[in-house]
């Protein structure tokens, strides 16, 4: 079975300081792996996805996020937190043994302090 | 040149009413959604089509009717409005079967139920 698991629902940091999300991923199969990002009174927007071509995936606004599939994980990472990336991000698997039908994690709220 | 456009942005209306969300597509894609995010920001899926067939029916209240009268266009309908119906609903599309194709969201359309 399919199943995204974002292990924190919120995660705080200073503004200039490294951000790290976390998901972890069940899939049967070689996923296709996305990040999306949804501020305030805002549709979700593709931040990057995992296309298997490489396991680092460089995405919008300086966000990247490696594939390791030994940890069946998908983090997203950012060297240095702005005060516009304070949104929600969701981590979403899709597989393709299922139709390609999309899983979505259940949210963590960045919250960036000036 | 928007490529997933929901209508209308906001409804507020009020308890028994029957209300309608258009959507529609220009991207081309073969597949729409329909997602419920609630106030804690989980993201359900509630319907699928698919080339106009529906392919993903999960567990909604069948006050809930989507219609694609083409697969540029989903729309969703509802009947006998209540209070728990009040969240944001998404529509989405993406390419079926198409490997790493990412969905593309809408706006979003705010439902208050009064």
């Amino acid at each position: 079975a399919q199943s995204v698991t974002q292990l924190d629902s919120h995660v705080s940091v200073s503004e200039g300081t490294p951000v790290l999300l976390r998901c972890n991923y069940s899939s049967s199969y070689s996923p296709s792996l996305f990040w999306y990002v949804q501020h305030p009174n805002k549709g979700l927007q593709l931040l990057l996805k995992y296309t298997s071509a490489a396991t680092l995936v460089k995405g919008i606004n300086g966000f990247e996020a490696e594939f390791k599939k030994s940890e069946t994980s998908f983090h997203l990472t950012k060297p240095s937190a702005h005060m516009s990336d304070a949104a929600e991000y969701f981590c979403v698997v899709s597989d393709p043994e299922t139709g390609n039908q999309f899983y979505f994690g259940t949210g963590t709220s960045l919250t960036v302090i000036p | 040149d928007t490529a997933v456009s929901q209508t209308p942005k906001y409804l507020v209306t009020q308890m028994g009413n029957d209300k309608s969300i258009k959507c529609e597509q220009n991207l081309g894609h073969d597949t729409m959604y329909w997602y419920k995010q609630d106030s804690k920001k989980f993201l359900k899926i509630m319907f699928s089509y698919n080339n106009k067939e529906l392919i993903i029916n999960e567990t909604v209240p069948n006050r809930f009717s989507p219609k694609s009268p083409d697969k540029a266009h989903l729309n969703l309908h509802i009947n006998s409005l209540e209070l728990g119906d009040s969240a944001v609903y998404f529509c989405a599309s993406s390419q079926r079967g198409t490997r790493n194709q990412p969905q593309h969201f809408g706006d979003g359309t705010r439902l208050s139920i009064l």
